[in-house]
């Protein structure tokens, strides 16, 4: 079966520092998208970041990057000079050639002040 | 972010109530989703319409009724459930079922069976 992991239940990181989320996945295909989305408490998930398989150059949006590992199937979240409001439960998700999502279980993380 | 709104946003009922969950999403999107999640896994599909033309049912069982009358409005009917039904519905909406553009999701309902 095709699956998403995230082997990280919770993280925690001070308020500013660098944080790290892991994601794995499972695939024989060579071509898909990979999506990292937030879900804050009681809000609504939204889209964090996305990255395309056949692009080698790592996508990032402001304090957010990844690290595409294409061999290795790993799809890792970086978040730099973590605030508050980064805090939330983030899932890692890839679009399968039927383009339906499959997801990770999520990762929750704590931003501590 | 308002593209999509689900209603209500909070359900409580028995197992032989009848109630409906409610989706619209104002995005010109024309295909729309319902998830299932419940904590520590991951979320579940389980509708899809395409045009409001169902095109998956993910062995969800028949106590769950999808409706799409437009492209706009997504219903989810809920008949004799269980409590492990109890969980948290999102609904979703893309530009389409065969793009790869993100999804936009809704806030939820968060839905408790007695």
């Amino acid at each position: 079966a095709q699956t998403v992991t995230q082997s990280q239940p919770e993280m925690s990181v001070q308020e500013a520092e660098t944080v790290t989320l892991s994601c794995t996945y499972d695939t024989s295909e060579s071509d898909y998208y990979l999506f990292w989305y937030k879900q804050p408490p009681s809000r609504q998930m939204i889209l964090v970041i996305r990255q395309e398989a056949y692009k080698q150059q790592n996508a990032t949006e402001n304090r957010f990057s990844v690290n595409f590992q294409k061999a290795a199937k790993s799809f890792s979240l970086k978040i730099s000079d973590s605030q508050l409001g980064d805090a939330a439960m983030y899932f890692c998700a890839r679009m399968d050639s039927n383009y339906q999502l499959i997801w990770g279980a999520g990762t929750k993380l704590i931003i501590k002040p | 972010e308002t593209g999509v709104t689900q209603t209500p946003r909070h359900l409580v009922m028995g197992m032989t109530n009848k109630k409906s969950l409610k989706c619209e999403q104002h995005l010109g999107h024309n295909a729309m989703y319902w998830y299932k999640q419940s904590a520590k896994k991951p979320l579940e599909l389980m509708f899809v319409y395409n045009f409001k033309e169902q095109t998956e049912n993910n062995s969800v069982p028949s106590r769950f009724s999808p409706e799409c009358p437009n492209s706009s409005h997504l219903f989810l009917h809920l008949h004799t459930l269980q409590p492990e039904d109890s969980a948290l519905y999102l609904c979703a909406s893309s530009e389409g079922i065969y793009s790869n553009q993100p999804q936009h999701f809704g806030d939820g309902t968060r839905l408790s069976i007695l």
